[in-house]
Order: C-alpha cells, then structure tokens, then sequence
C-alpha cells in the first residue's frame, strides 16, 4: 500500500483566486491522478501526472484551469486557477502502485469550498 | 468507452439482514475494484477483482466477478451499523484510466 498526504485539507477561497493542492506519497510512484468529488456524487478523473511528460486532461478539463505540476516521484500538485463557486468540491490525489492490480490508493482529499 | 453502473443508489437496511450491491459494466474491464467511503473521508480500498470467477470475502463483505455477465457484486452477511458508508465499484482496463460506478449509499438502521 502507499500512505498519501495532502494540504491543505480544507480551504474556503474567494471567487477569482487560485488555490495550490499539494500531495505527497511515501513512495516513488510513476503514476499519479487528480479526482474532483463534488457533494453526493462520484468521482471524475481531472488528470493523470506522470513524472516527466505533461499531464494528461480529461475531457472538460484543462490546463489553463487546473494546471499540475509533477516535480518528482513522490510528489504534485494541482492548482484550480480563477475559482468559481462551481469549484467547490473535493479534490483527491490517488497513485497506482506497479503489480498485476494496478490498484489505486487514494488521498484524505481536499474539501474546497469557494464563495 | 467503459460504463460503470450500480444498484441500487441508496440502500437502507436493517442490523443482521443480508443484501447485495450489483455492479454492471460496458465493455470489457480486466479488472473490478470496490472501494469503501466514509462521510468526509477518502476512498478506502476493499477487493481487487482480476479474473472471472474469483471471490473475495473480508468479514462481512464478499465480492465476486462474473466477466461473462459484465458483472460484479458486493454481497454483505448480517449487516452492522459500522459498514453504513458508500460504495464505490471502479473498472480498469489496462492502459487506461479507471472508471468509478455512481455509488450506493448504505446504511444500516439498528
């Protein structure tokens, strides 16, 4: 398994200001992705950040809006960029650990609520 | 394009009663995962479903995978107020993302 932190853990921001997500793995992991929550529903995969490439976006998703950046094996972030009210959410880190599972752990997230 | 489908949404039942959580997918998944998620908490994994046929079982909870009916389930023995939470199924096909069912939100009423 891996033990995954992120910061902050919640936030409350202001319309048209920027928040920096940080996750952190205790160890290397070449895959990383970003999830939005938003209350009461599933999950919606925003990227993948593997080190060394550009982060994939979904669909609906881009990177003037959420821009990721991918330093190292053991660490990202995810910036929302110019929040709106539709932002509020909650935002999860998860890695693929290497094995035949390719399971995926997941982050404490971060509950985002913009005003 | 992989669908993930759950039902029921939302479960209520009784402590000590049995019932089964069904998930559906599209197209082919090379494997199935169940996660579990507690109000204002993150994802906690359960089972990992690799092959047709394999059943997994951890207390109260067992899953199994029929690939054939495209096919999953999470059955649960004698509920407990302490599995009220949501349950996620996800597919995974290799060298793609995952893709997460909608979710049942359970609870256990005493």
């Amino acid at each position: 398994s891996a033990v995954i932190s992120q910061k902050p853990s919640r936030d409350i921001c202001q319309r048209g200001t920027s928040l920096t997500i940080q996750c952190q793995v205790d160890s290397q992991v070449t895959m990383m992705f970003w999830y939005r929550q938003q209350p009461g529903q599933s999950l919606t995969l925003i990227a993948t950040a593997n080190q060394g490439s550009e982060a994939t976006y979904e669909s609906g998703f881009v990177i003037d809006k959420f821009p990721i950046s991918r330093p190292n094996l053991t660490f990202s972030t995810l910036t929302v960029s110019n929040m709106s009210p539709e932002d509020s959410s909650i935002y999860l880190c998860s890695v693929e650990l290497p094995g035949a599972s390719a399971e995926q752990y997941f982050g404490p997230g971060t509950r985002l609520t913009v005003t | 394009e992989l669908k993930v489908e759950q039902n029921p949404l939302f479960l209520s039942m009784q402590e000590g009663k049995n019932y089964t959580i069904y998930c559906n997918y599209s197209t082919t998944s090379d494997r199935l995962y169940w996660y579990r998620q507690d109000p204002g908490k993150s994802l906690e994994s359960l089972f990992v479903l690799l092959s047709n046929g394999a059943v997994k079982q951890e207390g109260r909870l067992m899953a199994s995978l029929d690939t054939k009916a495209r096919l999953s389930t999470l059955h649960i023995t004698a509920a407990v107020h302490d599995l009220s939470a949501t349950y996620f199924c996800a597919g995974h096909n290799y060298g793609q993302n995952f893709v997460f069912g909608p979710g049942t939100r359970l609870s256990v009423l005493p």
